[in-house]
């Protein structure tokens, strides 16, 4: 198993591009979400799912859009860049909505200039 | 005032001491408590659930403290390998799996 996978590990964009951000996981998992750590902030949660289909937002959820059409990946769409969206951009999975441990890929390196 | 607070640190430690450090959390309510660890650049990996009664897996010993709403983490007899950030995390209850992260603590082994 690769576990959580994303793409691109670093990206640098200027104000105003969009991109997406490449989450996947081959655990079968039903719940997964996106995390931003920033210095000083700890991780914050940005949307989740709770199985194919379903999205909901989280904490701090403006600028950001996410579809989830299959259990494997789980996208994070940014519209429009800033550069108060520079940050490190976690996926994450879990079997269920409600299980203990949740498992993150190795992060996406967002620098927004 | 943040809902789960840590010492950021960083604690300096030589090999072989004891640590610990403290997560305080404001929701009454919160459901689940746990301790990720954090390597420099890395994602954060769970180290171990915490229980009210006290639970323990090998050199860690996580506590918890419903009526003072505190949490703790020992580690004893440090290793090099154990110089990471260690992240306090709390589940609200009903909040499915919607974790709140402190920021972490920074540990330091030295030899």
């Amino acid at each position: 198993n690769a576990g959580v996978t994303q793409t691109p590990k670093f990206q640098v964009l200027k104000t105003g591009q969009s991109m997406t951000l490449q989450c996947a996981q081959d655990m079968n998992h039903e719940y997964m979400s996106w995390y931003r750590q920033d210095p000083g902030m700890g991780l914050r949660l940005i949307h989740y799912s709770v199985g194919a289909g379903i999205t909901d937002q989280g904490e701090v959820p403006n600028g950001y859009n996410v579809s989830r059409s299959t259990t494997e990946d789980f996208p994070l769409r940014l519209l429009s860049a800033a550069p108060s969206q520079t940050s490190v951009y976690f996926c994450a999975s879990s079997q269920r909505a409600n299980s203990n441990e949740q498992f993150f890929g190795p992060g996406t390196r967002l620098t927004v200039l | 005032r943040k809902e789960v607070e840590q010492d950021p640190g960083p604690f300096n430690v030589p090999e072989g001491a004891t640590v610990a450090f403290n997560c305080t959390y404001s929701n009454s309510a919160s459901q689940s408590f746990f301790w990720y660890r954090q390597d420099c650049r890395k994602e954060p990996k769970l180290l171990m659930s915490v229980y009210s009664s006290g639970n323990e897996d090998g050199r860690f010993t996580a506590q918890l403290n419903r009526a003072s709403q505190y949490i703790s983490l020992l580690i004893r007899d440090s290793k090099l390998s154990d110089s990471a950030t260690y992240l306090c995390v709390v589940k609200p209850t009903g909040g499915g799996n919607k974790l709140t992260f402190g920021t972490g603590t920074q540990l330091k082994v030295e030899l």
